[in-house]
């Protein structure tokens, strides 16, 4: 079975802080893909990134930085400099090709303020 | 621009009264999907369907019912409204979930049963 574990259920930071947000995951298959999506107020999850499990290089996104482990099985999501407009939740999320589904970790709330 | 689209941002029925929440897509995707968020307990799948009249239980489906007549329309059915069926509703749309963007999600309904 897939599962996904966001530990962190909620982050306060002040801007200008960097920020990094913790995904575990466990699955016995070896292809597989892995996302990050941002749920911000107004409640629409939008996506930022997908990994799949063949490619284990690190991403940089402007301030949004990923950092893929397998042999942790963990790919965290580090916000640089982190900004009101950061606040928002975030998903971590895996799938691994058992049917169309995609298993979300719990969400970890991010505060950023002034 | 790419659209999921729910019938209702916001909605308050009674206790027992059947409800039913709109989901329409403009991609043309098969695979629709429908999920609850509670704090604490993250998106947790409660019906997905991946072709017209095609339809598979979630994680969570006791109460609730699906409906998929038309390829862009997947409608979730609470035949008696509970009171711990208040909650955040979640559409969502994808072609294959390891490709693109995983699946595109809708703006949210956000029931409340009284």
């Amino acid at each position: 079975a897939q599962k996904v574990t966001q530990a962190q259920t909620e982050i306060s930071v002040v801007e200008k802080e960097d920020v990094t947000l913790d995904c575990v995951y466990e699955t016995r298959d070896t292809t597989y893909y892995l996302f990050w999506y941002k749920q911000p107020p107004s409640g629409e999850l939008v996506f930022l990134i997908r990994r799949n499990s063949f490619d284990e290089q690190n991403e940089i996104s402007g301030r949004y930085s990923w950092n893929f482990q397998k042999s942790t099985s963990s790919f965290n999501f580090t916000i640089t400099a982190s900004q009101v407009v950061d606040s928002a939740v975030y998903f971590c999320a895996l799938y691994t090709g058992g049917g169309n589904k995609l298993t979300f970790g719990t969400g970890t709330q991010l505060k950023v303020e002034l | 621009d790419v659209k999921v689209t729910q019938s209702s941002r916001y909605l308050v029925k009674r206790t027992g009264e059947k409800v039913f929440l709109e989901c329409v897509q403009d991609m043309d995707h098969e695979n629709m999907f429908w999920y609850r968020q509670d704090p604490g307990l993250g998106l947790r799948l409660i019906y997905f369907s991946y072709d017209v009249k095609m339809k598979e239980k979630g994680d969570i489906p006791e109460g609730y019912s699906v409906s998929r007549e038309k390829k862009e329309r997947f409608s979730l059915i609470l035949e008696s409204a509970s009171t711990n069926q208040t909650s955040m509703y979640l559409c969502a749309s994808s072609l294959h979930p390891g490709t693109g963007v995983g699946q595109y999600f809708g703006p949210g309904t956000r029931l409340t049963v009284t």
